[in-house]
């Protein structure tokens, strides 16, 4: 039984540069939820994607998008990144929009120099 | 304002030790608690917890929710050093903009 996906296991970037994270949901998952895990801190919610929408976003810019496609995988892009995107870019998934628990992935750590 | 408090922020205790962490949240539209541990990247499930003082239990790990005093406690007993890890709690709220608020985390070193 896959789990929660996520690739690159790594990325570094430069500052302007734009970012798009991938992440593929426990099987039979159909919700995809995106969180950012700045270093010392707990995960904070980006947005969540059930049937291809974004359903729920929390306190991000525009900067942050993503898409879901209709096997449920989904993506994160990031656009004219900045030196505090720098962190551990989680993905989690869920069967149902709004049930929990959500289960993640290792995530993505993104460096930006 | 934190939603959603952990302490103490990190803990350092021997094998063997029992310890209790603690959650406390705000009252608004609560719906459940999740303790979640997080060794080295992916957080894994351990509780959810809806209703007030039923103990979640699995092996060394225990969880219970007092929602008259809004907050919850994770117990591990017999600790092992396998046990180190950040444990995460995280609240669902029924209503706004986000399905899981967060809090810090407990650091939990166990030590030999």
């Amino acid at each position: 039984d896959a789990g929660v996906t996520q690739s690159p296991t790594h990325l570094i970037k430069t500052r302007g540069q734009q970012v798009t994270l991938r992440c593929s949901p426990k099987s039979g998952h159909d919700t995809v939820s995106w969180y950012q895990q700045a270093l010392g801190q707990g995960p904070q919610f980006i947005f969540q994607y059930y049937e291809e929408e974004e359903r729920q976003r929390g306190n991000f810019p525009d900067r942050f998008s993503g898409h879901q496609f209709p096997n449920y995988s989904s993506e994160l892009n990031v656009n004219a990144l900045l030196l505090g995107d720098s962190a551990l870019y989680l993905c989690a998934s869920s069967l149902g929009y709004g049930n929990q628990p959500q289960h993640f992935g290792d995530g993505t750590r993104l460096s930006i120099l | 304002e934190d939603k959603v408090v952990q302490s103490p922020l990190s803990l350092v205790v021997h094998e063997g030790d029992t310890v209790t962490l603690n959650c406390s949240y705000e009252v608004t539209n609560f719906r459940s608690l999740l303790w979640y541990k997080q060794e080295k990247k992916a957080p894994t499930f351990l509780f959810m917890l809806t209703s007030s003082g039923i103990e979640k239990k699995s092996g060394r790990l225990s969880s219970i929710l007092d929602k008259k005093e809004l907050f919850s406690i994770l117990n591990i007993t017999a600790t092992q050093t396998g046990d180190s890890a950040v444990y995460l709690c995280a609240v669902e709220y029924s209503s706004g903009n986000t399905p899981l608020v967060f809090g810090k985390g407990t650091r939990l070193s166990v030590i030999a």
